[in-house]
């Protein structure tokens, strides 16, 4: 069965750099775009970024275009998030998601369970 | 990128239908046939309901669909159970990139 599972959370400071991983199985990675999605506590879900299945294009919104990075490495079954530059603004809930392919499309088909990123001095 | 418009809230008896809105631009979902749905229970990750504006994933009950007018989409829940209760979002395909809706929590009388 599909699983996604985020890690790399925490608390950070103000200006200082963090990077999530989400580790991918129970399909073939190297075939689906990913997402990342964030939810701030108490506020709805907000798009962040993707990349490409064999990660030679990313997008991002334009809230944290600049700051951060996403990448993925087939060979592991994972992707990232690199994350600088932080702002208080950026504490949220980090979902990571897998992009629909051809079954659904561009959709967000499954989900993980989130890691908290809390930026705070 | 501004949220797609939805009404924060709406409720129904079980039973009973309800359809909750969502209001984009012909920027996203006016230009896309690639509108979807989610829903989310507290403390729990979204789980998709609806893609491509009105098909099903396999093993969504079928009270649940869609529909698109121009740069509004709908989401309707028929014969509303207890377990329907629950945050909805939609979201759009905006070219290079994607937008949610402000979400609906729907309430179960």
């Amino acid at each position: 069965q599909v699983q996604l599972v985020e890690s790399g959370g925490g608390v950070v400071q103000p200006g200082r750099s963090l990077r999530l991983s989400c580790a991918a199985s129970g399909f073939t990675f190297s075939s689906y775009k990913m997402h990342w999605v964030r939810q701030a506590p108490g506020k709805g879900l907000e798009w962040v970024a993707v990349i490409s299945y064999d990660g030679s294009n990313q997008y991002y919104a334009d809230s944290v275009k600049g700051r951060f990075t996403i990448s993925r490495d087939n060979s592991k079954n994972s992707f990232y998030l690199q994350m600088n530059s932080l702002r208080d603004e950026d504490t949220a809930l980090f979902y990571c998601a897998r992009g629909g392919g051809a079954a659904a499309g561009r959709a967000f088909d499954y989900w993980g369970q989130g890691t908290l990123v809390t930026v705070s001095s | 990128q501004s949220a797609l418009t939805q009404p924060p809230s709406a409720s129904g008896s079980p039973g009973q239908s309800v359809t909750i809105s969502c209001t984009g631009t012909s920027s996203d979902v006016g230009s896309y046939k690639y509108v979807s749905w989610y829903q989310q229970h507290p403390g729990k990750a979204p789980k998709l309901m609806i893609f491509e504006v009105s098909k099903r994933p396999s093993g969504v009950p079928a009270r649940f669909s869609g529909s698109k007018s121009g740069n509004t989409a709908s989401l309707t829940v028929s014969g509303l159970q207890a377990e329907d209760e629950a945050d909805y979002y939609c979201s759009s395909y905006a070219g290079f990139s994607y937008v949610f809706g402000t979400g609906t929590k729907v309430t179960v009388l």
